[in-house]
């Protein structure tokens, strides 16, 4: 079956600017995961949603950051008046959602630039 | 605060050869561990994982892990590598109670053919 998507792949923008990112998991995955991986780094988790809510949103780094999943599948961040630290590839996973031990399953991440 | 520490940034070594990459990681209580892989162009995908019982744990295209708990560590293992083997590895950690993982700065390995 497919896996998890992301859209778009890269996305180039100027200081200042709203971007949103796309996230499809896989389907009938409870939940899904955000996470930020910079260059030379290891992901760093943002947000995880169990269903529609947001489990845990304490990895968001500042009230730029939102993200939603509405109906329970798709989900989007979006930042607001972005900056140039922004700049990253950010991933998205989904997991069955029953317990921690569940593999988590990554998208190929949409690599953010922010000029 | 959790971290998890992976020693070697890169690792360079012929076909062949035996590969540990280390892994160590601060919390306190009961873990799980995984070990991802990155291949070039690829998005990240699990090796193995670890949550109970054998400490010793395989995973696919012949890796496995060994869990120290007195150590807190869990390296990654293979006796013989090949070139396919060229990706970054990342150690990540979590809980039960808590999905979110934690992750190592990862390893970039490079296997001269």
């Amino acid at each position: 079956g497919a896996g998890v998507s992301q859209t778009p792949s890269n996305k180039v923008t100027e200081k200042g600017k709203y971007v949103e990112l796309r996230c499809d998991p896989i389907s009938g995955h409870t939940a899904l995961y955000w996470y930020r991986q910079s260059l030379g780094q290891g992901p760093e988790f943002l947000i995880y949603f169990q269903g529609t809510g947001a489990a845990d949103d304490s990895g968001l780094p500042n009230d730029r950051f939102f993200a939603v999943r509405p109906e329970g599948s798709v989900s989007t961040l979006k930042i607001q008046r972005t900056e140039r630290g922004d700049s990253a590839v950010y991933l998205c996973a989904s997991s069955l959602g029953t317990s921690g031990r569940g593999e988590q399953f990554f998208g190929p991440g949409t690599r953010l630039t922010v000029l | 605060a959790q971290s998890v520490s992976q020693h070697n940034h890169h690792v360079i070594l012929s076909e062949a050869a035996s590969l540990e990459l280390g892994c160590n990681y601060s919390y306190g209580g009961t873990v799980n561990l995984f070990w991802y892989v990155q291949y070039p162009g690829q998005h990240l995908q699990l090796l193995l994982k670890y949550f109970s019982g054998d400490p010793l744990v395989k995973g696919i295209k012949g890796f496995e892990a060994e869990f120290i708990k007195s150590k807190f560590s869990f390296n990654l293992r293979k006796p013989s590598v090949q070139w396919s083997d060229t990706a970054e590895y990342f150690c990540a950690v979590n809980r039960d109670s808590n999905y979110q993982l934690i992750w190592g700065a990862g390893t970039k390995l490079i296997i001269k053919p």
